[in-house]
């Protein structure tokens, strides 16, 4: 059983071009975030929804819009695609909010490539 | 605001050998402290975390990891390293009051030799 599973998990695309990357965790959690690993690897959250509602957007460009239709699904779509977005997303879900000594559960991670 | 250093980009150690991976933290309330690992091509594995209590934590896989807040630090460690230990090791904290966001060290990579 996944636990947090993302889709797709390569993504290979021209520059100005527009997609979408699925997540969906089956642990029952309230919350949900997207992070942005660069070629460095280093982890940046960009946003974090809780119960469907947007908690957390951390100066992301508003070329990236998250969508989070229910508690178990957390989507992120991408407009007009650059070539410094080109990187590995990871999403992840914990448990509670405010109750933030929760562990995340991370996605296996989608890697984007802007051509 | 909060913050997380690793100051090491990559750690060696042979197998069998006790390994060490650092971490300072910088807070202004109460921190919550987590490890992660991740291996290539893979997502992040939760490790262990501090909360409150023992200063000793213990968690998956025999890591452990110590809580010094006079140091400010969590540094990981494992008893003998073994060769699939080889792995990027994130540390990562987040204050009582952050709404969850957890702001992660830039990570150490650990190869563990035969």
């Amino acid at each position: 059983d996944t636990a947090v599973s993302q889709t797709p998990k390569y993504l290979v695309t021209q520059m100005g071009n527009d997609k979408s990357i699925k997540c969906e965790q089956n642990l029952g959690h309230d919350t949900m975030y997207w992070y942005k690993q660069d070629s460095k690897k280093f982890l940046k959250i960009m946003f974090s929804y809780n119960n469907k509602e947007l908690i957390i957007n951390e100066t992301v460009p508003n070329r990236f819009s998250p969508k989070s239709p229910d508690k178990a699904h957390l989507n992120l779509h991408i407009n007009s695609l650059e070539l410094g977005d080109s990187a590995v997303y990871f999403c992840a879900s914990s448990q509670g909010l405010m109750s933030s000594y929760n562990e995340q559960f991370f996605g296996p991670g989608t890697r984007l490539t802007v051509l | 605001a909060q913050s997380v250093a690793q100051p090491e980009d990559q750690v060696n150690v042979a197998e069998g050998n006790p390994l060490t991976v650092k971490c300072t933290y910088s807070v202004s309330g109460n921190p919550y402290l987590f490890w992660y690992v991740q291996y290539p091509n893979r997502g992040l594995q939760f490790l262990l975390k501090y909360i409150t209590g023992d200063n000793l934590v213990k968690g998956s896989y025999g890591f452990e990891a110590e809580f010094n807040k006079s140091q400010t630090s969590f540094h990981l460690k494992k008893p003998s390293a073994l060769v699939s230990d080889s792995a990027l090791y994130f540390c990562a904290v987040r204050e009582t009051d952050s709404w969850g966001k957890l702001q992660f060290g830039a990570g150490t990579q650990v190869v563990v030799t035969p």
